[in-house]
């Protein structure tokens, strides 16, 4: 199993561009999310996805659109990239059994300029 | 809205030292998480706490959860190089699942 992966592993943008972040998980997982890391701030909830076909705000929504292509796929999108959003992005998906812990992808190190 | 404070912000310790990293909520949790993320890493996951006053013990780490289920640590004893990371705590509020909120992590540093 490759677990959650990510694509692409590193962007750079200007202001204005738009972009979209892939992320996918091969565990049969229900739950997906969107994390943003910034210094100090920890890992912030951006939005998330209980099952294919839903999807739900987080803590910082703002700037970011997502899609649940299907259970496998979940698309986080930046339709006009701005530098306050220079950041690592995480996609996690959720055990559905167990601790239902978090499994993370190895992340995305967006910079916008 | 919920929050989940995380303190120290960054531990620096000598290779053989103790090393506890403190979490507390806003509001009472129906369980917590703790995660590990290298240098360079993701964050990958260490152990749940979801009991009232429960203790659990990995080797040389010692997880805590409050009896009142708002406040959580992490004790490790003996530090080792390859205990180098960012710890972060993560709890989901009472009546919600699937969410976590992260604190903002204590990242620690051994030196050989």
């Amino acid at each position: 199993n490759a677990g959650v992966t990510q694509t692409p592993k590193f962007q750079v943008l200007k202001t204005g561009q738009s972009m979209t972040l892939q992320c996918a998980q091969d565990m049969n997982h229900n739950s997906m999310y969107w994390y943003r890391q910034d210094p100090g701030m920890g890992l912030r909830l951006i939005y998330y996805s209980a099952s294919e076909g839903t999807t739900d705000k987080g803590e910082v929504p703002n700037g970011y659109n997502v899609s649940r292509l299907n259970k496998r796929e979940f698309s986080l999108r930046l339709e006009s990239a701005a530098p306050s959003q220079t950041s690592v992005y995480f996609c996690a998906s959720r055990s559905t059994s167990g601790a239902y812990e978090q499994y993370f992808g190895p992340g995305t190190r967006l910079t916008v300029t | 809205g919920q929050q989940v404070m995380q303190i120290p912000q960054y531990q620096h310790v000598q290779e053989g030292e103790d090393f506890t990293t403190y979490c507390n909520s806003s509001t009472t949790l129906s369980n917590i998480q703790w995660y590990k993320q290298r240098p360079g890493g993701h964050p990958v996951f260490l152990i749940q706490l979801v009991k009232s006053g429960e203790v659990k013990k990995q080797k040389r780490l010692t997880f805590q959860f409050g009896e009142a289920k708002k406040n959580s640590s992490l004790h490790i004893t003996a530090t080792q190089t390859t205990d180098v990371g960012t710890y972060f705590c993560a709890g989901t509020a009472l009546r919600t699942t699937g969410k976590l909120i992260f604190g903002q992590g204590t990242t620690l540093q051994v030196k050989p």
